[in-house]
Parts: C-alpha cells; sequence; structure tokens
C-alpha cells in the first residue's frame, strides 16, 4: 500500500527540540518533495516548508513563522524525511503532517507546554 | 506572500444542492498553482483539485475548480451528505506556500 506514517509527536516543554518523521511505503518517495503541514488545535492549516527531491537539489523552503528554527532533511535509503524542531514555543503546538503529492500521513500531535 | 481569502467563512446547504466556494489571492497565480483541499473532523486533509481545474486521482466529477490569475472557484454540483466538511484552497505557485483560512460547508 502506498502510505505515509509520521512519529515523533509528543508532549515538549518551550524551548527545547523535537525530531518528527516521515516513513514513505509503497512508492518511490525519494523522487518527490517532501512537504510539512500543520494544524493548531481548532485552526486551519498552516504550511511549514518542504524539502525538494535530490535531483532537484535538496534543498529546503519554510515559512516564516519556523525559518530559522525548524529544519527538513531526507534520507532516501531509508524512505523517510524529517522535520528538526527548535526553540520549540506554545504557538508550535499542533497535528503536523507530511505530505507527497497527493499521499498525506495521519499526522503526529506535538504539544509544546511547560 | 500570497494572501489567500476564501468566502464565504460558512455556506449552509443541503444535500442535492450546487455549492459554490471561492478564493482570492492578493496576487496573480502564475500558472494557475491552485489545490483545493477537503478536511473532515479527525481526518487528514484531502486533495481534491489541482493546477485549479484537474481532479485528483479518485475525486468525483461532481467536484470542479475553475478560475486564474487572482480569483478561483470550487464547485461541488450535486451536494453528497460526505461533502459537508471544511475546504482549503492552498498556492503552491511561489516558494512561499500558504493556505486559505478554509471554507465551512456545512448541512442546512
Amino acid at each position: 500500500d502506498v502510505q505515509l506514517v509520521e512519529s515523533g509527536g509528543g508532549l515538549v516543554q518551550p524551548g527545547r527540540s523535537l525530531r518528527l518523521s516521515c516513513a514513505a511505503s509503497g512508492f518511490p518517495s525519494g523522487d518527490y518533495a517532501v512537504t510539512w503541514v500543520r494544524q493548531a488545535p481548532g485552526e486551519g492549516l498552516e504550511w511549514v516548508g518542504y524539502i525538494r527531491s535530490e535531483a532537484k537539489g535538496g534543498t529546503a523552503e519554510y515559512g516564516a513563522p519556523v525559518k530559522d528554527r525548524f529544519r527538513i532533511s531526507r534520507d532516501d535509503s531509508k524512505s523517510v524525511a524529517y522535520l528538526h524542531m527548535s526553540s520549540l514555543k506554545i504557538e508550535d503546538t499542533g497535528v503536523y503532517y507530511c505530505s507527497i503529492e497527493d499521499i498525506w500521513g495521519q499526522g503526529t500531535k506535538v504539544t509544546v507546554s511547560s | 506572500e500570497i494572501v489567500l481569502t476564501q468566502f464565504p467563512a460558512t455556506l449552509s446547504l443541503s444535500p442535492g444542492e450546487r455549492a459554490t466556494l471561492s478564493c482570492r489571492a492578493t496576487q496573480s497565480v502564475s500558472d494557475n498553482y491552485i489545490a483545493w483541499y477537503q478536511q473532515k473532523p479527525g481526518q487528514s486533509p484531502r486533495l481534491l483539485i489541482y493546477g485549479a481545474s484537474s481532479r485528483a486521482t479518485g475525486i468525483p466529477d461532481r467536484f470542479s475548480g475553475s478560475g486564474s490569475g487572482t480569483d478561483f472557484t470550487l464547485t461541488v454540483s450535486r451536494l453528497e451528505p460526505e461533502d459537508f466538511a471544511m475546504y482549503y484552497c492552498q498556492q503552491y505557485d511561489r516558494s512561499q506556500i500558504t493556505f486559505g483560512q478554509g471554507t465551512r460547508l456545512d448541512i442546512k
């Protein structure tokens, strides 16, 4: 089956770091960009960033609220992409989704609280 | 950054009726890089339309997208009970991707 599975969410204190994973299966994920989108409780969708395929340079772009704090990387040998989050703020709380083309994961919940 | 405004914020209709959802951009979206997503409570978003008017795989033909420049529309020709959900437009024209704030489609 074609699927994406996120993991790594949890409760973390403000200022700390967390790494989310997005594992792909059933298709050659290395050929595609991986996008991260988040959703705060009761709110709409917010684009976090994406990483291009290695064939297109493997570079990443980020939304303004997370730029300089978040970093996306990928390990195509494992079919996994990562969202490295640092200096976390309370407003980073939400469900984090990864997506590739029209495939979305189920999301992983991040709660930033003291 | 391109800001997307969706309207109405809430649309209350009955099954069988036609729904028209709008999305307006603050700048022209080149090559119509607009997508529409449906999201139901507790679920991940589902891609409906990309390139402003192309249906994603498996999407029923009662869903259609149109528009160009700064004004885009998602139309559901005859609402089915399962169509009542949140809908978001997204632009992916620039390296900074943005979403609209969403339209809630409610059962009247």
